[in-house]
């Protein structure tokens, strides 16, 4: 079946980097946009990135502009959040999310699970 | 980019019709059509309800709609039911070729 699974979620300390990962599933990886959501806890979703199909062009929230960088290796089905410079209002639950073709287009139609993210010292 | 303007909470009765309004500006949901909906019951991943304004994936019920007027778009759901009670996501894309949420809406069932 059609899976996003991440990974990489841990408690790090401010000013540290992480990145985290998205394997995918079930479709063709390569044939699809991708987005990473985040919501804080007890917060509203919040978007954070999106990568088109083949990498060519990446979009970011002004919020992790210049910290964040979004990849995605389409041999492995596997998409990526590096994260630097990492802030007490990066604490979040990552969530990975396809972007939707003929079927939803300009939509987020699968998600995965979410992966923890605490930064603390 | 600002977070697009919902209502914290709407409640209703089963059987009942709710909706929930999500409010933007002319650079993001009075830009375009391209505007989503999702629904996140408590301790979930979200769910794509809505999208492109009014369109409803595969295996969503008929009871949720959408619709948008001007910089406002809106989601209904008809025939209230008790599984329906979650949090609900606008979304749209916008003018600068990002994505901004709404706010989000507690949708609960009396």
């Amino acid at each position: 079946q059609v899976q996003l699974v991440e990974s990489g979620g841990d408690v790090v300390q401010p000013g540290r980097s992480l990145r985290l990962s998205c394997v995918a599933s079930g479709f063709t990886f390569g044939n699809h946009a991708m987005h990473w959501v985040r919501q804080a806890p007890g917060k509203g979703l919040e978007w954070v990135t999106f990568i088109r199909y083949d990498g060519s062009n990446k979009y970011y929230a002004d919020s992790v502009k210049g910290r964040f960088t979004i990849s995605r290796d389409n041999s492995k089905n596997t998409l990526y959040l590096q994260m630097n410079s990492l802030r007490a209002e990066d604490t979040a639950v990552y969530y990975c999310a396809r972007h939707g073709q003929k079927s939803s287009p300009y939509a987020m139609d699968v998600w995965g699970q979410g992966t923890a993210v605490t930064v603390s010292s | 980019q600002s977070a697009l303007t919902q209502p914290p909470s709407v409640s209703g009765s089963p059987g009942q019709s709710v909706t929930i309004s999500c409010t933007g500006t002319s650079s993001d949901v009075g830009n375009n059509n391209r505007v989503s909906w999702y629904q996140q019951p408590p301790g979930t991943a979200p769910k794509l309800m809505i999208y492109e304004v009014s369109n409803r994936p595969s295996g969503v019920p008929d009871r949720f709609s959408g619709s948008k007027s001007g910089n406002t778009a809106s989601l209904t759901i008809s025939g209230l039911q008790a599984e329906d009670e979650a949090d609900y996501y606008c979304s749209s894309y916008t003018s600068s070729s990002i994505y901004v949420f709404g706010t989000g809406t507690k949708v609960t069932v009396l």
